[in-house]
């Protein structure tokens, strides 16, 4: 069946350093999205990636979608402390309608 | 907008019991999801309806769980009977009708432990 893995699978960085969490399907993906968990908290959306290569940026997160549709990146610039969380991608492929998570990024950020 | 809300909020059961849970997606919404997310894991998808009828449940152990969407609004999710492993957080998310092509909006969850 369809997998999406992570890494790393957890991330301690030092506030104001960069950090960044990719993700690889084992299928291609019709799009991925990108979701934050707090800790003892549900999933939030971040956003949704949809065409070949496209670059998404929000404040001081980019997102990468990869060109051939079954990877996809996060990075964060000079992360702080309200950044701390597991960070998830999520993908539907052609074939399917069911949104499959990954594995997740886990950040610490160290003040 | 009222948000994706489920009940109870916790759960604590001896192993061989049921368990029920329950939620209500955001209103208008017709693809609802039931994830487990076991402790450390990314969640995993149980079972997908879209409106009342099931889109995906090639995860849900049958044998011993069950979920059904009544008229394609709310939905409960059943156990039984639990056994340890199934000690997790139960997410309900719900989605707009474009299957595919819109965020899933999670409630907060039940954490349920098996003991």
């Amino acid at each position: 069946g369809q997998q999406v893995m992570q890494i790393p699978q957890y991330q301690h960085v030092q506030e104001g350093e960069d950090f960044t969490t990719y993700c690889n399907s084992s299928t291609t993906l019709s799009n991925i999205q990108w979701y934050k968990q707090r800790p003892g908290g549900h999933p939030v959306f971040l956003i949704q990636l949809v065409k070949s290569g496209e670059v998404k940026k929000q404040k001081r997160l980019t997102f990468q979608f990869g060109e051939a549709k079954k990877n996809s990146s996060l990075h964060i610039t000079a992360t702080q402390t309200t950044d701390v969380g597991t960070y998830f991608c999520a993908g539907f492929t052609d074939s399917s309608y069911k949104l499959i998570f990954g594995s997740g990024t886990r950040l610490l950020v160290r003040p | 907008e009222a948000g994706v809300a489920q009940s109870p909020r916790y759960k604590i059961i001896e192993k061989r019991q049921s368990v029920a849970f329950w939620c209500n997606p955001i209103s208008g919404h017709a693809t609802l999801y039931w994830y487990q997310q076991i402790l450390g894991q990314g969640p995993k998808l149980l079972i997908q309806f879209q409106n009342n009828g099931v889109v995906d449940d090639s995860q849900l152990p049958k044998d011993r769980f069950s979920a059904e969407r009544l008229k394609g609004v709310d939905s409960t999710l059943k156990i039984q009977p639990a056994k340890l492993e199934d000690s997790a957080v139960y997410l309900c998310a719900s989605s707009l009708p474009r299957t595919g092509w819109h965020e899933a909006f999670f409630g907060q969850g039940t954490r349920l432990t098996v003991v």
